[in-house]
């Protein structure tokens, strides 16, 4: 079992849809929960932080984090055509390090 | 506020080559971590230097190593180069406590 596991897609929705993403993790350790979009050929953007559970809302975008169940999700409101990217979630442990656990990431198409 | 800067973006190189890549980070920001990405493994992280120290490393060869300068500047190094190496390397920086930003990445192919 992997530590991160995240659904590859991809994920077609119309212009103006909600977008939910999620992301489960093995490991109990992981207190600090990250969201990336990245681009054709660029590197990760990071979209939202997250420390321990709870909701981090920032404009049309929304993180959850429910650490008993191991879960996370971020979720896009009113998505735009600009909004088609893979987002990685991405973990770390409360080490003081800057090592992260990413997922794969989940392909999402925003059709016009 | 200048981002993480990589250089090169682009270079292919030969099997049983060496590469070397570089890494600037934002102003102020003390870690830098290098992953690997390839679409089968995703990001895998490859190792973090904080103040010219290495303090972690992921599960990589020898073949990769990598260093960081005292003005925060990294460099990382792929000896005896193979196929299999062909991929996506990206640097991160951040203050070593929290939020983590990625540069552009450095593209090799291996051929």
């Amino acid at each position: 079992q992997k530590e991160v596991e995240q659904d590859p897609g991809p994920l077609s929705v119309p212009e103006g849809a909600i977008v939910s993403l999620n992301c489960t993790y093995s490991n109990s350790a992981f207190q600090y929960f990250m969201w990336y979009r990245q681009y054709s050929r660029k590197g990760p953007e990071l979209l939202m932080y997250t420390y321990s559970s709870g909701n981090k809302e920032d404009g049309r975008f929304t993180a959850q984090v429910d650490k008993s169940s191991k879960y996370i999700s971020l979720f896009i409101r009113d998505s735009q055509p600009s909004d088609s990217a893979t987002y990685l979630c991405a973990m770390r442990e409360n080490s003081g390090y800057s090592t992260l656990t990413f997922g794969k990431g989940t392909m999402l198409l925003v059709s016009p | 506020k200048a981002g993480v800067t990589q250089t090169p973006r682009y270079l292919i190189k030969t099997r049983g080559q060496q590469v070397t890549l570089s890494c600037s980070p934002i102003s102020g920001h003390r870690s830098v971590s290098w992953y690997q990405q390839t679409p089968g493994q995703g990001l895998q992280f490859l190792f973090e230097y904080f103040s010219e120290t290495q303090r972690n490393k992921g599960n990589f060869p020898g073949r990769f190593s990598g260093r960081q300068f005292s003005n925060s500047r990294s460099e990382m190094n792929v000896s005896t180069l193979e196929l299999g190496d062909s991929a996506l390397y990206l640097c991160a920086s951040s203050t070593g406590e929290n939020t983590i930003y990625f540069g552009e990445g450095s593209w090799l192919t291996v051929v």
